[in-house]
């Protein structure tokens, strides 16, 4: 299957720090890739569809300004939690689906921590 | 109505028996259909696609789709206890680019 790297796997930070978050398609370019949030013995919520050279899409409920994200190319899509708060802790994944296929393949995901 | 519906569990089965997940979806023009397996603290894992009625089999994994009854659901045959996992349904929304997730089954299987 294709290979999606998330980095860094786990980050803990201050509160009101910015955390960049990097997805990375590895062996296929991904014009569309996906940002989820999970807490604790929850599902997966979508925060955003994000497509290359364009604005994301943000569900309903995410705040645009808070959580930045750029897909500046085929293979890479960055979020960014900007002033990041204790309750903005959680795990967070990307996904990225084939140009052509729509099967999601999704990265080892960011445990973050905001102290 | 949620879009994709699946039952929360806990379902527990001993080692070596079948494991039945069902998923029922909302949109009848739904194209593609996916399974994911998600092991606590981790990401979720791509099992199987399916995107025809019928059955998809794979190793000790089996598909099974009915568009008319709007249900997929995943066999999981001699049940092993490192198939522990939560799994995921997923639905591709006609539209293409949408994908809908269950909340998952949670899933034991006991030695």
């Amino acid at each position: 299957g294709a290979v999606v790297s998330q980095h860094p796997s786990r980050v803990i930070c201050k509160s009101g720090t910015s955390v960049k978050i990097e997805c990375r398609s590895l062996d296929f370019q991904a014009t569309t890739m996906f940002w989820y949030r999970q807490f604790p013995k929850q599902s997966l919520m979508l925060m955003a569809t994000s497509n290359e050279g364009s604005k994301a899409t943000y569900e309903q409920g995410v705040e645009k300004d808070k959580f930045l994200i750029n897909h500046a190319s085929l293979t890479l899509s960055t979020l960014t939690v900007t002033s990041a708060h204790p309750e903005d802790s959680s795990f967070y994944i990307c996904s990225a689906t084939r140009d052509g296929k729509n099967i999601q393949y999704f990265g080892a995901g960011t445990r973050l921590s905001v102290l | 109505q949620k879009e994709v519906e699946q039952n929360s569990g806990p379902l527990s089965v001993p080692e070596g028996a079948i494991a039945s997940l069902n998923c029922t979806y909302s949109d009848r023009g739904s194209q593609s259909f996916f399974w994911y397996r998600q092991y606590s603290g981790k990401s979720p894992e791509l099992i199987m696609f399916i995107y025809s009625n019928g059955d998809k089999e794979d190793g000790r994994f089996t598909a099974q789709l009915n568009k008319a009854s709007q249900y997929v659901s995943l066999l999981i045959r001699d049940s092993q206890p490192s198939d522990s996992a939560t799994y995921l349904c997923a639905v591709n929304g006609y539209t293409g680019n949408q994908f809908y997730f269950g909340t998952g089954t949670s899933l034991t299987v006991i030695p």
